[in-house]
């Protein structure tokens, strides 16, 4: 199993709609976790982190973590075409050195 | 706050020439810079992590005679593509993380990438 998975799509959403990012992650990733945001050829945005079980809201984008079930997750309210873009799911892999470990990354479309 | 650079951020270079590529953490020192390595519609690939006045530690199967990382200050790293060949054109993407005090320890901010053709 890989690190931390990601449904790679493309994920087609219409523009005002929730769009549903998904992840699992494995034994060896650590519970600190990050969505980042990457237009094509640009590198990668800070979205969210959590690190706690639960929700976490900001603005029109919603981290959910559930340790239990090993799954993070983002939600994108009222979405909009700016959102279309990759979402890499990122986790720390175990060990000292702190690596961010990435999911392949979903591609999602918002339709105008 | 929290901004990365880097440069150039575009290269074009000749099989067998070197390329030297910076990343900097402008408003926050950073006690360890990662380099990543992206090829077209690919996730990113952790090259090696870099901490200050140290050696870096490399990815298996990442040559490091090739990639020579340098990371001689709390805000600055380098990576140097030596002997670049056409196989090494790829997007290199450097990130930082804060260290002591700066801030959020847990996050990395990743710089705005650079562009190799290696022709």
């Amino acid at each position: 199993q890989k690190e931390v998975e990601q449904n790679s799509g493309p994920l087609s959403v219409p523009e005002g709609a929730i769009a549903s990012l998904n992840c699992t992650y494995s034994d060896r990733v650590s519970q600190s976790f990050f969505w980042y945001r990457q237009y094509s050829g640009k590198s990668p945005e800070l979205i969210m982190s959590i690190y706690s079980n639960g929700d976490k809201e900001d603005g029109r984008f919603t981290a959910q973590l559930n340790k239990a079930s090993q799954y993070v997750s983002l939600l994108i309210r009222d979405s909009q075409p700016s959102d279309s873009a990759t979402y890499l799911c990122a986790g720390f892999s175990s060990g000292s050195a702190r690596q961010l470990t990435f999911g392949s990354g979903t591609q999602l479309t918002v339709l105008p | 706050g929290a901004v990365v650079s880097q440069h150039p951020s575009r290269v074009i270079c000749k099989s067998g020439t070197s390329v030297k590529i910076e990343c900097r953490s402008l408003d926050f020192q950073a006690t360890t810079m990662f380099w990543y390595r992206q090829f077209p519609k690919q996730s990113l690939m952790l090259m090696a992590t870099s901490n200050e006045g140290s050696k870096a530690t490399y990815e298996q199967g990442v040559e490091k005679d090739k990639f020579l990382i340098n990371h001689a200050s709390l805000t600055l790293s380098t990576l140097t593509v030596t002997s670049a060949h056409p196989e090494d054109s790829s997007f290199y993407i450097c990130s930082a993380r804060p260290g002591g005090t700066s801030g959020n320890q847990e996050t990395q901010y990743f710089g705005p990438g650079t562009r190799l053709l290696v022709l």
